[in-house]
């Protein structure tokens, strides 16, 4: 099962410079994506997520982009800062047949940020 | 800030032992959730809950499971008879709204559950 699929496990940037991680997902029945922060023996971290209603969510030094013709979405972090060295998660939901929603991860982008 | 807890944070037990993973969602949320992350895996689904019974669960939800909200503030995972297989991280989260598509779930710090 690869409806969220995160191609990359890991990336390196410099500290100051831009990070993006990427996402493609093949579920057309997803309408709610989020972006998920995990370190080490911590649950994941809500960062930002984006409705397919939408192309663009920003909040702070962090943007979504959805690019629903291509199920693909991408976070860019700017500037990346060494703190935020961790795994991203990248999680999708959509309709169903209960009344709560259940996320489909992606298998996670460790970042690393370098001083 | 309100935020998700789970306990124990660690637990060891013996095959075909129960066990009960233990959560306090964040307290005005209405739905419950359990996710594992079984090491070098995905975190996954498991069961969905809101107004005192399970809304979905995943192939994984067996008959070995179950789910209850014992009072007003927690929520529990059993495993009646655990396996090998069943060694992962357990991650409780909560939502506020209704399900619909802005329903963001927020997640506990997991318990890590080691069968032996």
């Amino acid at each position: 099962d690869q409806q969220v699929k995160q191609n990359s496990p890991s990336l390196s940037v410099q500290e100051g410079r831009i990070s993006i991680l990427n996402c493609d997902y093949t579920n057309s029945m997803f309408d709610y994506f989020l972006w998920y922060k995990k370190y080490p023996a911590e649950g994941p971290t809500f960062l930002i997520s984006i409705s397919s209603i939408k192309d663009k969510n920003e909040d702070g030094r962090f943007t979504v982009f959805l690019n629903k013709s291509a199920k693909h979405l991408s976070l860019h972090i700017v500037p990346s800062q060494p703190g935020d060295s961790a795994v991203y998660f990248c999680a999708a939901s959509g309709f169903t047949s209960g009344s709560a929603r259940q996320l489909t991860f992606g298998s996670g982008t460790q970042l690393t940020v370098l001083p | 800030e309100p935020e998700v807890t789970q306990t124990p944070s660690h637990q060891v037990t013996q095959m075909g032992q129960e066990v009960i993973l233990r959560c306090v969602p964040i307290s005005n949320h209405l739905y419950f959730y359990w996710y594992r992350q079984i090491l070098g895996q995905k975190v996954e689904f498991l069961v969905s809950f809101y107004n005192n019974e399970i809304s979905e669960k995943s192939e994984i939800f067996d008959d070995q499971f179950s789910v209850e909200r014992p009072d007003g503030s927690n929520f529990t995972l059993k495993i009646r008879s655990t396996k090998l297989e069943d060694s992962a991280m357990y991650f409780c989260a909560s939502s506020q709204l209704a399900g619909g598509p802005s329903d963001t779930q927020y997640f506990g710090p997991g318990t890590r559950l080691t069968v032996l």
